[in-house]
């Protein structure tokens, strides 16, 4: 079965500093990946999405970058965090990138202070 | 204003029915999603219902879809304290590439 990986579930780090986030997805070849972020009382933001290894496409112009060095492995960063990176981080992963739904990693807090 | 909207608190007693409304404003919209989040925790998919289906049941869910309305509901029978969460509702477009969610539906349930 197929499993996705994301790390770590908390993180607190200062204004200025790099980000690296982490996920992984077992159980499937060549999937659909995705990062979102989630506000305080707010809906999902898709930030980057990626259709294959090296492709990234991003939604919004931000303060992060994404890489996808692997199949399985999609990887969120930033070399300067700002305070408005704070928020809820989550990896997602599907096959068709049309019309199918989506599962989701268990999510990193992030906090920027 | 979100593509996708939804009230966002929800308060019910135990064992009622819970209704979490959505409205949509995309009529291209083909699938439609629920998703369930609890504290700090990731999404986890509910249900889904095709834009050409008027109602789905799964067990306590029933999902319905007034596509004139653009109106999408999620409906949990006999609600229990576990199924406070955030509930999520989400679409995706024919020939679209991205699943557009709204800000999420916190539901409490108080026994």
């Amino acid at each position: 079965s197929q499993t996705i990986h994301q790390w770590p579930a908390t993180l607190v780090q200062p204004v200025g500093s790099p980000l690296s986030l982490e996920c992984t997805v077992e159980g499937t070849s060549n999937p659909n990946l995705y990062w979102y972020r989630q506000a305080a009382g707010r809906g999902l933001q898709l930030l980057f999405y990626s259709v294959g290894i090296g492709q990234i496409s991003s939604e919004v112009p931000q303060n992060l970058s994404a890489s996808r060095p692997q199949d399985r492995q999609f990887i969120l960063s930033s070399k300067k965090l700002l305070l408005s990176d704070s928020g809820f981080y989550l990896c997602a992963w599907n096959v068709d990138r049309i019309n199918e739904k989506l599962f989701f990693g268990s999510g990193t807090q992030l906090s920027v202070l | 204003g979100e593509d996708v909207e939804q009230s966002l608190f929800l308060s019910v007693r135990e064992g009622d029915s819970s209704v979490i409304n959505c409205t949509y404003t995309d009529s291209s919209s083909t699938y439609l999603y629920w998703y369930k989040q609890e504290p700090g925790a990731g999404l986890q998919l509910l249900t889904y219902i095709f834009s050409n289906m008027d109602m789905k049941q799964d067990q306590r869910l029933t999902v319905l879809l007034n596509k004139k309305d653009k109106h999408l509901s999620l409906r949990i029978a006999d609600t229990q304290t576990g199924d406070s969460a955030i509930y999520f509702c989400a679409e995706t477009l024919y020939n679209n590439n991205d699943m557009r969610f709204g800000a999420g539906t916190r539901l409490t349930v108080k026994p």
